[in-house]
C-alpha cells in the first residue's frame, strides 16, 4: 500500500501561472518534507514540517510556499513559476522506530513552459 | 556541516559483474547513513541504512554496504548486477530523528548486456 501519495504525477503549467502540488501520507507521522530535484541533480530540500511547525530552508525562494492543513496532507504552492522551476518535486515523511528514515513518494514532474 | 561525496558520476558495468559505488561523508558524530535508488521519473527508494551495530548491512535487491569509520566511507556493493539495476544511486547522511538528509550528487549506473 502506498504510504506517500503525490498528485498529480505530471503537471504542465505556463510561465507565471500559479500551481499547487499535493502530497498525502497514510502513516499519520509528524514530519513531512518537500524536495526539488532538477535533472541529473540530487534532491534539494525546500522546507519541512514538524507537526505544524514550518521550517524553511534559507535558500528556498519566496516564490515557493507550503501549507499543511492536517497531519495527512501537505501542499506545495509555486506562486509564479519560472522556467527554472521545471523539476521533479518529491515529498517525504519519516518511518522507522525513531522516525529516522525518510520515505519518499513517487514525485510530481513539473514542466513550466 | 555534514557533507557527502560520491566521486563517480557515471559507472558502466556488464550484467553479472560485481559493483561497488563509493560514498564518503563528513559528519562530526556517528552518522545515520542511507543509500537510495532512483529509476527514471520515479521517487527515491531506500536500499539500506546504517545507524549502529554491525558495520556490514544488507539491503533490498541483493545490495549491501559497509560502514568504515576510519575511512568515513559507506560504499555500496552488489556481487552480480542485473540489467534492472540500471538507475541513479544516492548516498545520504542524516542526523536521525526525522532530521534533514544531506545527499551526495548521485552515481548513474549503466548496465551493459
Amino acid at each position: 500500500d502506498a504510504m506517500v501519495i503525490q498528485n498529480p504525477r505530471y503537471q504542465v503549467t505556463q510561465f507565471g501561472k500559479p500551481v499547487t502540488l499535493s502530497c498525502s501520507q497514510t502513516l499519520n507521522h509528524n514530519v513531512m518534507y518537500w524536495y526539488q530535484q532538477k535533472s541529473s541533480q540530487a534532491p534539494k530540500l525546500l522546507f519541512h514540517y514538524y507537526d505544524k511547525d514550518f521550517n524553511n530552508e534559507a535558500d528556498t525562494p519566496d516564490n515557493f510556499q507550503s501549507r499543511r492543513p492536517n497531519t495527512s496532507f501537505c501542499f506545495l504552492d509555486i506562486r509564479s513559476p519560472g522556467l527554472g522551476d521545471t523539476a521533479m518535486y518529491l515529498c517525504a515523511t519519516t518511518v522507522g522506530q525513531y522516525q529516522e528514515t525518510q520515505y519518499f513518494g513517487p514525485g510530481t514532474r513539473l514542466l513550466v513552459l | 556541516a555534514q557533507s557527502v561525496t560520491q566521486p563517480d558520476i557515471h559507472i558502466t558495468v556488464s550484467e553479472g559483474a560485481s559493483l561497488e559505488l563509493r560514498c564518503n561523508y563528513s559528519y562530526g558524530a556517528t552518522p545515520y547513513l542511507f543509500w537510495y535508488v532512483q529509476s527514471p521519473g520515479q521517487g527515491l527508494q531506500l536500499l539500506l541504512k546504517y545507524f549502529s551495530g554491525d558495520t556490514l548491512v544488507q539491503g533490498i535487491k541483493g545490495f549491501e554496504a559497509e560502514f568504515k569509520r576510519s575511512q568515513s566511507s559507506f560504499n555500496l556493493r552488489k556481487p552480480s548486477v542485473h540489467w534492472s539495476d540500471a538507475a541513479e544511486y544516492f548516498c545520504a547522511v542524516g542526523q536521525g530523528g526525522g532530521n534533514k538528509l544531506t545527499f551526495g550528487t548521485g552515481t548513474q549506473l549503466k548496465v551493459e548486456l
